[in-house]
This record gives C-alpha cells, structure tokens and sequence, in this order.
C-alpha cells in the first residue's frame, strides 16, 4: 500500500486531455512538501517530468503540467500521443516516515 | 551530460550478501546528494535510501533499515549501496539516481538487476 495513492489505470484518445491525480496526507503533501512527477516507459528508466509542482525541465513539452491543492496533487497531458502511453508516478516527501514517497504509479493507455 | 552507471547486480542466493555500485559523471558528484531507489518485476518504485553531498547524512526507508547501507566516495565519483541476508522480496531492479532540491529525484541511471530466487 502506497503513502500516495494513485489511480491503477487511465485512457484517452489521442488529442484529448487526462489528468492523473495522486492524494496525500498532512504528513506529506499537506505538510507543503513538494511534489514530483516521473513518466517511465516500460522497459526503461524513470524520467523527470514535473518538479516542484508544477515545473518542466528542459526538452518536457509544455503539454505536460502540474498542480497541487491541499493534500493531492495532478498531472495533466493534453494532447494526448501515442508516445504518451507509459507509466507516470509522483512522488514527494513524508515527515512522518523521514523519507521519499512514491504514488503506486497509473498506466496511462492511449486508445 | 549527466551520466549514472550502476553495476554490481546478479543473482544471489537468499541469506547473500551483494555491493552495488553507481559510477557518477558529467557533473560535480560532490555537489549533490544521491538516492538509490528499486524496482521489483511488474512493479511501482519504491526509494531505498538517500545520502548527502558529505556522506554524514543517511536515510533509509524504513524497510530497509538494518540491512541495506549507502555510501559515497566522492574522490572517485562513486555511490554504493551494501545488502545484506537478501530475501527474495528483494529481487528487483536498483536505480542510482541524483539528487534536485526539494527531495526530488532528478536524473536516473539505467538500473541494475538484483534477482535472489527462491
């Protein structure tokens, strides 16, 4: 059981919008820390893909974006592309457990 | 550019012991605290443990502590990760990876296999 839950699956069409949300706790989200947001394709390594929230860094195309509230959190993709389809997780940090914490990931299709 | 190369992975009979290694370049190792985090087959990830810049600060998560141990060697651009009596929940694939501010694990490398059959 993950400290931050996330939806198993998700699925769009191409050119639609999806949005994977990941719900915390006041011990973590809640608390202010930040949040991160990591795509991996299946068979690779994991890849930044938003940081503090809502940060893109370099070569992440803006179809990608963050948000936070409370104690969850979002990721948006519009425009959905094929290449899109992997798995994405967010992560953060729990001052309970003095350490990281990541969603249990969303398998994002694209139909 | 930022470059993370681990090694050392392989199988190991349960009740083993095995040392993992994470050759670091492109970039100022010793500017940067450093993360080992796993994988197991079909799996989420899961973080082992992260190590400051100086190598005095550790922490692990908590069902790693007692028998995992990471440590750095900033003059020779290395992070290691020592396992100890390895079970077979520990078959996975263990990522080295750096550091951003913030807890955020920023670059990756591309992972080495740890299987300990059963």
């Amino acid at each position: 059981q993950s400290v931050l839950t996330q939806a198993p699956s998700v699925s769009g069409a191409p050119g639609q919008r999806v949005t994977i949300s990941c719900t915390g706790s006041s011990s973590n989200i809640g608390a202010g820390y930040d949040v991160h947001w990591y795509q991996q394709v299946p068979g690779t390594a994991p890849k930044l893909l938003i940081y503090g929230h809502s940060n893109r860094p370099s070569g992440v195309p803006d179809r990608f974006s963050g948000s936070k509230s409370g104690t969850s959190a979002s990721l948006a993709i519009t425009g959905l592309q094929a290449e899109d389809e992997a798995d994405y997780y967010c992560q953060s940090y729990d001052s309970s457990l003095s350490g990281v914490v990541f969603g249990g990931g969303t398998k994002l299709t694209v139909l | 550019q930022v470059q993370l190369v681990e090694s050392g992975g392989g199988v190991v009979q349960p009740g083993g012991s095995l040392r993992l290694s994470c050759a670091a370049s492109g970039f100022r190792f010793n500017g940067y605290g450093m993360h080992w985090v796993r994988q197991a087959p079909g799996k989420g990830l899961e973080w082992v443990a992260y190590i400051s810049t100086d190598g005095i600060n550790k922490y692990y998560a908590d069902s790693m502590k007692g028998r995992f141990t990471i440590s750095r060697d900033n003059s020779k651009n290395t992070l290691s990760l020592q396992v100890n009596s390895l079970r077979t929940e520990d078959t996975a694939v263990y990522y080295c990876a750096r550091d951003r501010r913030g807890w955020c694990v920023e670059s990756w490398g591309q992972g080495t296999l740890v299987t300990v059959p059963s």
